[in-house]
């Protein structure tokens, strides 16, 4: 079982819908998570993190952690077409100060 | 307040040669972490450092990988004796020492094997 993943998509949404990103991690006791932005050929961009249990908004982003179920989601509110990217779920294990990032969800939004 | 920097952005080696890769943190960051993404592939860690000391390589490749983060100068990853399977993008970010797990990227060295 990998450590975090995520599926690779592509997920393609029409513009100004909710696009829904989901990730799952396998440390139990992982206390910080995170969703990076990577375009095609840039580097990841931090956009959200999330440390408790809930709902977390940010504009137009809202994170969502269950550490019950150990799983992350991202939901992108009126989608643009500049949301077109790979999102990174990334989760910081309970015994390590690294990052562990899941393979990316390619999401596509369509005009 | 700059960003993360890393040189070279585009690195061209042949095979058998050394490619050294170059990060200076965020102004006001002490903490390094190197990660390699090969094509169509994720983020992998290789190793996380602080000034002077290496606290967790375990993502590094036992042999021809090695890093560094002097007291003066930005971190260092250098790889000796490159084999075409080292081509990758490898990102360099840094973290406030209060927050190690809040990380920033730098633009990241492309680095292609010939």
């Amino acid at each position: 079982q990998k450590e975090v993943e995520q599926n690779s998509g592509p997920l393609s949404v029409p513009e100004g819908a909710i696009a829904s990103l989901n990730c799952t991690y396998s440390d139990r006791g992982s206390q910080s998570f995170f969703w990076y932005r990577q375009y095609s050929g840039k580097s990841p961009e931090l956009i959200m993190s999330i440390y408790s249990n809930g709902d977390k908004e940010d504009g137009r982003f809202t994170a969502q952690l269950n550490k019950a179920s150990q799983y992350v989601s991202l939901l992108i509110r009126d989608s643009q077409p500049s949301d077109s990217a790979t999102y990174l779920c990334a989760v910081c294990p309970s015994s390590a100060s690294k990052i562990i990032f899941g393979s990316g969800t390619r999401l596509s939004i369509r005009p | 307040n700059a960003g993360v920097m890393q040189n070279p952005r585009h690195l061209v080696r042949r095979r058998g040669q050394e490619a050294r890769l170059r990060c200076s943190p965020m102004k006001g960051h002490s903490h390094v972490y190197w990660y390699r993404q090969l094509p169509e592939e994720g983020l992998k860690f290789m190793v996380y450092l602080q000034k002077e000391n290496i606290i967790d390589e375990s993502g590094m490749p036992k042999e021809r990988f090695s890093a560094e983060f002097p007291k003066e100068g930005p971190s260092i990853l250098r790889i000796q004796q490159v084999v075409r399977g080292d081509s990758a993008a490898y990102f360099c970010a840094s973290s406030p020492p209060e927050k190690t797990d809040t990380q920033y990227f730098g633009p990241g060295t492309r680095l292609t094997v010939l």
